[in-house]
């Protein structure tokens, strides 16, 4: 299993702020996913990223893949409250296994 | 995308008795199942990951005669947490896929609040 470090472990920012949720790994990934988790629910599939220097936006969230593939980072645009929520980056290999999550908190 | 539906949602247990989750993949045939446990404000922890018809692999630390798990079918996988204790408290999710290659998307259950009391 690739041990997954996610960074920061919280955020909490201003309605209309930018922020950033990185996703690092001392391994190369087969592939990589974002999820988004509300409280009492199971995460919600984001993004897969799979090609070494991709980038996939999805709205306001903006989804890169390093090019050796061992780390991602999600970039949120004008926050919005909306957008509180556990994010989970997850490698999809054989086992899905998640990094330790980054709880992000936007303030009205 | 794909429905997996998990039950109970809640559920309350005094302690020493047993509680039986159940996973199930309504519109797909799901080749692997995944069990996680996640405490408050914390990720997920993958517990095992059990194959249709085949022995679940627990991860390490995992006591895997106290977190029994049953995948018998295509479609269905029940996990058992066997004498339950307050520490055993805790969300539990499990999670599906259709391949059992990498890359499939996975689809999760609602997941499951357990309190033993």
């Amino acid at each position: 299993t690739q041990l997954l470090e996610q960074s920061p472990q919280f955020l909490s920012i201003q309605e209309g702020e930018n922020l950033t949720v990185y996703c690092n790994s001392s391994s190369v990934f087969s592939s990589l996913q974002w999820y988004r988790q509300e409280p009492g629910e199971g995460p919600v599939l984001l993004v897969t990223v799979v090609t070494g220097g991709e980038v996939k936006k999805l709205k306001r969230l903006t989804f890169q893949f390093g090019d050796a593939r061992k780390d991602s980072s999600l970039h949120i645009t004008a926050a919005q409250p909306g957008d509180t929520g556990l994010y989970l980056c997850a490698a999809n290999d054989y086992k899905l296994s998640f990094g330790a999550g980054t709880t992000v908190t936007v303030r009205a | 995308g794909a429905v997996v539906s998990q039950h109970p949602s809640r559920v309350i247990c005094k302690s020493g008795t047993s509680v039986k989750i159940e996973c199930r993949s309504l519109d797909f045939q799901a080749t692997t199942m995944f069990w996680y446990r996640q405490f408050p404000k914390q990720s997920l922890m993958l517990m095992a990951t059990s194959n249709e018809g085949s022995k679940a692999t627990y991860e390490q630390g995992v006591e895997k005669d106290k977190f029994l798990i049953n995948h018998a079918s295509l479609t269905l996988s029940t996990l058992t947490v066997t004498s339950a204790h307050p520490e055993d408290s805790s969300f539990y999710i499990c999670s599906a896929r259709d391949h059992s290659g990498s890359g499939t998307e996975a689809f999760f259950g609602q997941g499951t609040r357990l309190t033993v009391v």
